[in-house]
């Protein structure tokens, strides 16, 4: 069973819009949660990071939130634009495990206008 | 470098061949990972680099595949007898030390026919 669990796995809302992701976690020690954005046919991109202490963390339109004791995270983005359109992987790092990258299958955003 | 280089970026090879993939990270970078994902999918890890030793090679799916990274900057993925379901993008990242960001190439696209 994957560790980190996403959902849903394909989301198509129009331009303007908002939505929101969700990450679910097993991953124990948790170091940290990070929400990356990945382009057709590119890296994935960080967009944030965060730590246990934290519940909610923002960049630009992206707010990221997260709940350590039941191992959830949710991403929500505001006034959704076409070039939002990518995948969407929530990532957690194992404080074992040499610090291993465990990834969500992600969750795929198409914005169409 | 600026940021992760991996080549080539798209490898066509025949089933039973054997094929090299090659990443520069970040200079100075001292942690090294390589993830392999498939269609439609997340990066599903594969080894672990921290200086020139694997500190966890447990991704790593059956003795075909095997990574060195000699003098702890550049690693090479190497992937012997090919077969049509290593077809997958091979994604290389970068951190300067475990815990911190991870930064990811472009990924090389690997074909096997």
């Amino acid at each position: 069973k994957n560790q980190v669990e996403q959902s849903p796995q394909s989301l198509i809302i129009l331009e303007g819009k908002n939505c929101t992701l969700q990450c679910n976690y097993t991953v124990s020690p948790f170091s940290n949660l990070r929400w990356y954005k990945q382009d057709t046919g590119r890296g994935p991109v960080s967009l944030t990071i965060m730590t246990f202490s934290e519940n909610t963390k923002s960049n630009g339109r992206y707010t990221a939130t997260l709940d350590a004791d039941t191992k959830q995270s949710s991403l929500h983005i505001t006034a959704s634009q076409l070039s939002d359109s990518a995948s969407y992987i929530c990532v957690v790092r194992d404080n074992n495990a040499g610090n291993m990258l465990t990834f969500g299958g992600g969750t795929r955003l198409m914005v169409k206008p | 470098g600026a940021g992760v280089s991996q080549t080539p970026s798209n490898k066509v090879t025949e089933k039973g061949k054997y094929v090299e993939l090659r990443c520069d990270p970040i200079s100075g970078h001292t942690a090294l990972y390589w993830y392999r994902q498939s269609l439609g999918q997340g990066p599903e890890f594969l080894i672990y680099f921290q200086g020139t030793g694997a500190a966890d090679d447990s991704g790593l799916p059956n003795d075909r595949f095997f990574a060195v990274r000699p003098e702890g900057s550049v690693s090479t993925l190497k992937i012997q007898r090919t077969e049509r379901g290593d077809s997958a993008v091979y994604l290389c990242a970068s951190s300067s030390q475990p815990g911190s960001e991870a930064f990811f190439g472009q990924g090389t696209r690997l074909t096997v026919v």
